[in-house]
């Protein structure tokens, strides 16, 4: 089993719909989440981070996280097609590799016109 | 400047060379971690620093990869012996603290001929 797995892709929405990215996590004392984009030919940067269950909204963008089920989403609201993209989960776990941050395969999304 | 700064942008060496990576954080990151990522693939976990100690080295593919970190700022990432699977992009990523957010360079990509 994969220490971060997404949902396989890729991912095609319309512009205007809800893009959702989903990601789960091996490890149950992952503390901290994150979520990158990542342009073609370009390096990840991130869009957002969650640290307790619940949502976190940033615009366009909602972080879920559910620690119980070992989950994280990414939810792209109004998605344009300038958020079409690789989107990589990322999870931080604590103990002996503290610190250390395990990406997922990513998910690649088009947004089409 | 503001950013976590890699250098060179592109480096071109033939099989069997050595090659040095640099890589500048952000100034006051105490974190610092290195991923490399082949055409086409996710990111795979080199090695990160905590200050100037590696708590984590298990990424590193082999005894021909090693990495140092000095002053807690600037770490040189060093292969010898290059070989063609080296190929890929070199990414370096830093940030304040081990459980906060990372944010990375613009890479560094290599190419062994």
């Amino acid at each position: 089993q994969k220490e971060v797995e997404q949902n396989s892709g890729p991912l095609s929405v319309p512009e205007g719909a809800i893009a959702s990215l989903n990601c789960t996590y091996s490890d149950r004392v992952s503390q901290s989440f994150f979520w990158y984009r990542q342009y073609s030919g370009k390096s990840p940067e991130l869009i957002m981070s969650i640290y307790s269950n619940g949502d976190k909204e940033d615009g366009r963008f909602t972080a879920q996280l559910n620690k119980a089920s070992q989950y994280v989403s990414l939810l792209i609201r109004d998605s344009q097609p300038s958020d079409s993209a690789t989107y990589l989960c990322a999870v931080k776990r604590w103990g002996t590799s503290y610190g250390k941050l395990t990406f997922g395969q990513g998910t690649i999304l088009t947004v089409h016109p | 400047g503001a950013g976590v700064s890699q250098s060179p942008s592109n480096k071109v060496t033939e099989k069997g060379k050595d090659v040095e990576l640099r890589c500048d954080p952000i100034s006051g990151h105490t974190a610092l971690y290195w991923y490399r990522q082949s055409l086409g693939q996710g990111l795979e976990f080199l090695i990160y620093f905590q200050g100037n100690s590696a708590p984590d080295k298990s990424g590193l593919p082999s005894d021909r990869f090693s990495a140092e970190r000095t002053g807690g700022s600037v770490s040189t990432l060093t292969i010898q012996r290059t070989q063609q699977e080296d190929s890929a992009v070199y990414l370096c990523a830093s940030g304040k603290a081990v459980n906060t957010e990372a944010f990375f360079g613009q890479g560094t990509r290599l190419t062994v001929v």
